[in-house]
């Protein structure tokens, strides 16, 4: 099946610094997502992206679909203390069908020190 | 809040027990999901609904038996389940939308444990 490689898997940063994390692949993805999951709860999304190329921006986040639709990045600027998460990149391929399940990198553990 | 509810939210059950998890949804989508988690690890698809209609299941074991009554609803029955199925369960859903580009909203999960 699918796989995702996502990295790095754990970052230790300070408050204030800049994250960036980024999500590939050996296969083509039509649709890739940015979810963040805080304990005990479900990902809740971050970003969509649906083109290749595409920039979009959520605030202090920023996310690209890479131009070869085999990867994708998710940057933070500026983080703070509710940051601290696991981040997954997720893709989504269409078979036709209307809908498909999503293929969901290992997650990046950020952890913001004081 | 999350728009996608799910109920319960912990599940204690022995292995002969039978017992359902339940989703809902009220933002009209026609596509539902359900995914398991393991711990520290990202979730993995089980089964995809499409307008009420079972369309993907994952070589899912049969102890799991998914049910989607209406648009709104889907639920996950449980029979005979092993304790490495002990896991939070996750529900999503989404418009089944073109070129699959409708993106997912998660429940916060249902956690279950199998003594």
């Amino acid at each position: 099946g699918q796989q995702l490689n996502q990295s790095p898997q754990s970052m230790f940063i300070q408050e204030g610094e800049d994250v960036s994390m980024n999500c590939t692949s050996s296969s083509i993805f039509n649709t890739w997502l940015w979810y963040k999951q805080d304990p005990g709860e479900g990902p809740v999304l971050l970003i969509a992206l649906y083109k290749a190329g595409e920039l979009t921006s959520n605030g202090r986040l920023t996310a690209q679909f890479g131009i070869t639709r085999k990867d994708s990045f998710l940057n933070i600027s500026a983080s703070i203390p509710s940051d601290v998460g696991i981040y997954f990149c997720a893709g989504r391929t269409y078979s036709g069908g209307g809908a498909d399940g999503l293929t969901f990198g290992k997650g990046t553990h950020l952890i913001i020190q004081p | 809040d999350t728009e996608v509810t799910q109920t319960p939210k912990h599940l204690v059950m022995g292995m002969t027990n039978k017992k359902s998890l339940k989703c809902e949804q009220h933002m009209g989508h026609r596509a539902m999901y359900w995914y398991k988690q393991k711990a520290k690890k990202p979730p993995e698809l089980m089964f995809v609904y499409s307008y009420e209609k079972l369309s993907i299941n994952e070589s899912v074991p049969s102890r799991f038996s998914p049910e989607c009554p209406n648009s709104s609803l889907l639920n996950l029955h449980l029979h005979a389940l092993q304790p490495e199925d002990s896991a939070l369960y996750l529900c999503a859903s989404s418009h089944p939308g073109r070129q699959g580009a409708q993106p997912q909203h998660f429940g916060d999960g249902t956690r279950l444990s199998i003594l």
